[in-house]
């Protein structure tokens, strides 16, 4: 069981927005911003789109952004691409006794 | 550019021993600490445990009595050995640039195999 709660799946269109939750307590996402977001595809490594709870990494288009409430952070991905199809993870620091604690993953299918 | 460079798949017998490299370039060694992130078949994302690349660690309560992290300044290597291996060990174990909690460069991942 993972420590940050993640719904299994999530899907749009081609063009469409979706959004992604990531649910932690006040011990982590609650009380850091430092929650991130990483994308990947089967067979690879992860990539980083989103960290410090909004910010994106050089290259990573705008359609990917990010948002905070509470205990729950969030994924947009706008204007769906083919390509956006992947597991998407989110991560938070817990703490000096917890460090980095990950959600279970959503894997997102662009119909 | 970035890299980071992981040694081979390893297949061991449970309660056996692990040492997994990662050798980093493209940035000065100092700059970035490195934490080893771990993915069971099917699973998601788990973190295993940081170090800096002046040898301070901090490891995971779940393996925190059979890890070690490790770094070779001179060859800009960092280790990780896992000991007392258990078939709950098994995974794909990737390390990356830790920066302020944020994992921006990836390893290609380590498949470690645990059966006996």
């Amino acid at each position: 069981q993972s420590a940050l709660t993640q719904p299994p799946s999530a899907s749009g269109s081609p063009g469409q927005s979706v959004t992604i939750s990531c649910t932690g307590t006040s011990s982590d996402v609650g009380a850091y911003n430092y929650v991130s977001w990483y994308q990947q595809h089967p067979g690879k490594a992860p990539k980083l789109v989103i960290y410090q709870v909004n910010k994106r990494p050089s290259g990573v288009p705008d359609r990917f952004s990010g948002s905070k409430s509470g205990n729950t952070a969030f994924l947009t991905v706008s204007r769906l691409q083919a390509d956006d199809e992947a597991d998407y993870s989110c991560s938070s620091y817990g703490g000096s006794d917890m460090y980095i604690v990950f959600g279970g993953g959503t894997r997102l299918t662009v119909l | 550019q970035v890299q980071l460079v992981q040694s081979g798949g390893e297949v061991k017998k449970p309660g056996a021993s692990v040492k997994v490299s990662c050798k980093t370039s493209g940035y000065t060694f100092t700059t970035y600490g490195i934490s080893w992130v771990r993915q069971a078949p099917g699973q998601g994302l788990e973190w295993v445990g940081w170090i800096s690349p002046y040898g301070k660690t901090h490891y995971a309560q779940k393996v925190q009595h059979r890890v070690t992290m490790t770094t070779d300044t001179s060859t800009s290597t960092v280790y990780l050995e896992l000991r007392n291996l258990g078939s709950d060990d098994t995974a794909l174990y990737y390390c990356a640039t830790d920066d302020w909690n944020t994992f921006e460069y990836w390893g290609q991942g380590t498949l470690v195999t645990v059966s006996s």
